[in-house]
């Protein structure tokens, strides 16, 4: 099967904090990565896709300053939440497709962030 | 864009008996059709998908059902155990790398 890794499970930071969550393929490559948000009880929120070697699209309303996105292999795709504040806290899932021409989407384990 | 919605949001099935979630999309262009389990503080599972040539996939207990002129698709679990309790969630997608559109999700409850 396909394998996406993600680091850290859990974070919790102060206010005005950065926080970088890492999301890597470990078994396939993959050129698109997407960052979901996910609120209790609530189906995902697709913030942007991530592109190797490019900038990443964000989806409308999504802040591109506040969450940067890096995607500097084939296998590694980065989110930073800058300067964090409590309504940042969230469960924070990225997902990665595989085969040619992606499709299959398979997902991370997510990142549980808490900002006190 | 896509919208996708997803019935029932909630579900409980006596353990043994099938479990059923429906889902109808708006894009006609959309041929990838995946579904989800999410269990507690983890990320989704793919446990089945579909495309838009098929109209039915099964995979032991599992299977996907696709009508294509109504755009609808269904997940049916047979026999289900307690553990098929999650959240399902479908999405739909024009394939390749296109991003995925999510279904609000069913939590599945599975009464033993």
């Amino acid at each position: 099967g396909a394998v996406v890794s993600q680091h850290p499970s859990w974070v919790i930071c102060k206010s005005g904090t950065s926080v970088k969550i890492e999301c890597r393929s470990l078994d396939f490559q993959a050129t698109t990565m997407f960052w979901y948000r996910q609120f209790p009880k609530q189906s995902l929120m697709l913030m942007a896709t991530s592109n190797e070697g490019s900038k990443a699209t964000y989806e409308q309303g999504v802040e591109k300053d506040k969450f940067l996105i890096n995607h500097a292999s084939l296998t590694l795709s980065t989110l930073t939440v800058t300067s964090a504040h409590p309504e940042d806290s969230s469960f924070y899932i990225c997902s990665a497709r595989k085969g040619a021409g992606g499709t299959e989407a398979f997902f991370g384990q997510g990142t549980r962030l808490t900002v006190v | 864009g896509e919208n996708v919605e997803q019935h029932p949001s909630t579900l409980s099935v006596q353990e043994g008996d099938s479990a059923v979630i429906k889902c109808t999309y708006s894009d006609s262009a959309s041929n990838y059709f995946p579904w989800y389990k999410q269990e507690l503080g983890k990320g989704p599972q793919l446990i089945i998908d579909i495309r838009s040539n098929v109209g039915e996939k099964k995979d032991q207990r599992i299977a996907v059902t696709l009508n294509k002129t109504a755009k609808h698709f269904s997940l049916h679990i047979t026999e289900t155990q307690p553990e098929d309790s999650a959240v399902y969630f479908c999405a739909a997608s024009l394939g390749g790398n296109e991003k995925l559109t999510f279904g609000t999700g069913t939590r599945l409850t599975i009464i033993p």
